[in-house]
């Protein structure tokens, strides 16, 4: 059974820099697309972005410049990092795998991690 | 950027009844359109991909359908455990969208 564990700091403050690891077992990530996906407080799900097969990622364009996907294939691990937080960026964060052929559906998620953006 | 428009945003009924919720699309998606249940304090939880192809141990009275740019989940004889929050998804394009959520509440 393939399973997702989010892991980083709860608590940022502004203009810094998030880093947020997704640690996967059961299932290597050499496939797949990984997905981060976030829930600001009471509200809907917002998409970030994924990272492929071949090690490339793509970014929602409101966060272009700001994200960065990366992967850590001997330790089946990737990562998000978003620069210059604000308040708006406070969610909580998912890690999701996206199966091409299952329409690119997220099957399998990580638990999530609250993050707040707070003096 | 594709725009989901789910409805309603909120819906109160009865275990043992029927509820459809709605999601359509400002263009084409194909049957790139997956279904998500969400409790409180939960991760999503996929229901249904790819239009109407049901997830592995999510149970029979739950349904996909449509194209192009309706779709549309059904849940018959509706379960305590059924009371939850719903979200479309398109998959198609980039960037990945999600619908705002329909709430289903007991009546």
């Amino acid at each position: 059974q393939v399973q997702l564990q989010e892991s980083g700091p709860g608590l940022v403050k502004p203009s810094e820099t998030l880093s947020l690891t997704c640690t996967v077992s059961g299932g290597s990530i050499t496939t797949y697309h990984w997905n981060w996906i976030r829930q600001p407080p009471g509200k809907g799900l917002e998409w970030i972005g994924y990272i492929y097969d071949n090690g490339s990622f793509s970014t929602h364009p409101s966060l272009r410049g700001r994200v960065t996907i990366s992967e850590d294939t001997s330790r089946n691990q990737f990562s998000l990092k978003l620069t210059s937080l604000t308040a708006a960026d406070t969610a909580v964060y998912y890690c999701a795998r996206g199966r091409r052929g299952y329409a690119y559906a997220n099957d399998f998620w990580g638990q999530g991690i609250l993050v707040t953006v707070s003096t | 950027d594709i725009q989901m428009t789910q409805s309603p945003s909120s819906l109160s009924a009865s275990v043992g009844g029927t509820v459809t919720i709605t999601c359509r699309a400002n263009q084409n998606v194909f049957n790139y359109l997956n279904w998500y249940q969400q409790k409180p304090g939960q991760a999503p939880k996929l229901l249904i991909y790819g239009v109407s192809n049901l997830q592995s141990g999510v149970p029979s009275r739950f349904s996909g359908s449509g194209s192009g740019t309706d779709f549309a989940l059904s849940i018959n004889s509706l379960q305590l455990e059924d009371f939850a929050t719903y979200f479309c998804q398109q998959t198609y394009t980039n960037p990945i969208v999600f619908g705002q959520g329909t709430e289903v509440v007991i009546k």
